[in-house]
């Protein structure tokens, strides 16, 4: 079946350093990603939308400039936190979907981020 | 009012037993309603989607929804300690644009 590969499935970083964080659907074309984070107990937050070769659209509250997100190809999106600090520390979570699928069935693992 | 809402629990089942999850809505623009679970440090996992009123069965699982009441439940039959878990509801608008929005989920522990 469909998956959706995301890497690295933890990484621990120093405050103020960028970290990158990989999302690949592995046998089908995702023209839709999404970018999940999720503090603990609490539910999946939407963070921003990405289509193929166009801007990520952000929630209200997400700053641009600190998530950044490319989707530069049909199978590839990644989000890079940039400067990160210990509130970032969460888990990240994206998902992807191929045009026409009305399911948002494919997760990829998730991350684990933490910020010392 | 929260957009979705869901009893944190946990609730405790023994195995064997039929658990029930409830979950409530408020935007009436909803159209399709998702069941994910979600073990600890791991990812959702899709278990059903449902778009219409009554009942959709899948193997052990029967999703329910009532579109004038705002409310779908899961109800997971023969409950195995394997469906420990957390289980999050999720809706969405019209069309494949629309993003996911998810209630913060109900813990099941089922009991030996």
């Amino acid at each position: 079946g469909a998956v959706v590969s995301q890497h690295p499935s933890w990484v621990i970083c120093k405050s103020g350093t960028s970290v990158k964080i990989e999302c690949r659907s592995l046998d089908f074309q995702a023209t839709t990603m999404f970018w999940y984070r999720q503090f603990p107990k609490q539910s999946l937050m939407l963070m921003a939308t990405s289509n193929e070769g166009s801007k990520a659209t952000y929630e209200q509250g997400v700053e641009k400039d600190k998530f950044l997100i490319n989707h530069a190809s049909l199978t590839l999106s990644t989000l890079t936190v940039t400067s990160a600090h210990p509130e970032d520390s969460s888990f990240y979570i994206c998902s992807a979907r191929s045009q026409g699928v009305d399911i948002e069935a494919f997760f990829g693992q998730g991350t684990r981020l933490t910020v010392v | 009012q929260k957009e979705v809402e869901q009893n944190s629990g946990p609730l405790s089942v023994p195995e064997g037993a039929i658990a029930s999850l409830n979950c409530t809505y408020s935007d009436r623009g909803s159209q399709s309603f998702f069941w994910y679970r979600q073990y600890s440090g791991k990812s959702p996992e899709l278990i059903m989607f449902i778009y219409s009123n009554g009942d959709k069965e899948d193997g052990r699982f029967t999703a329910q929804l009532n579109k004038a009441s705002q409310y779908v439940s899961l109800l997971i039959r023969d409950s195995q300690p394997s469906d420990s878990a957390t289980y999050l509801c999720a809706f969405r608008r019209t069309g494949t644009a629309s993003k996911l929005t998810f209630g913060t989920g109900t813990r099941l522990q089922v009991t030996l």
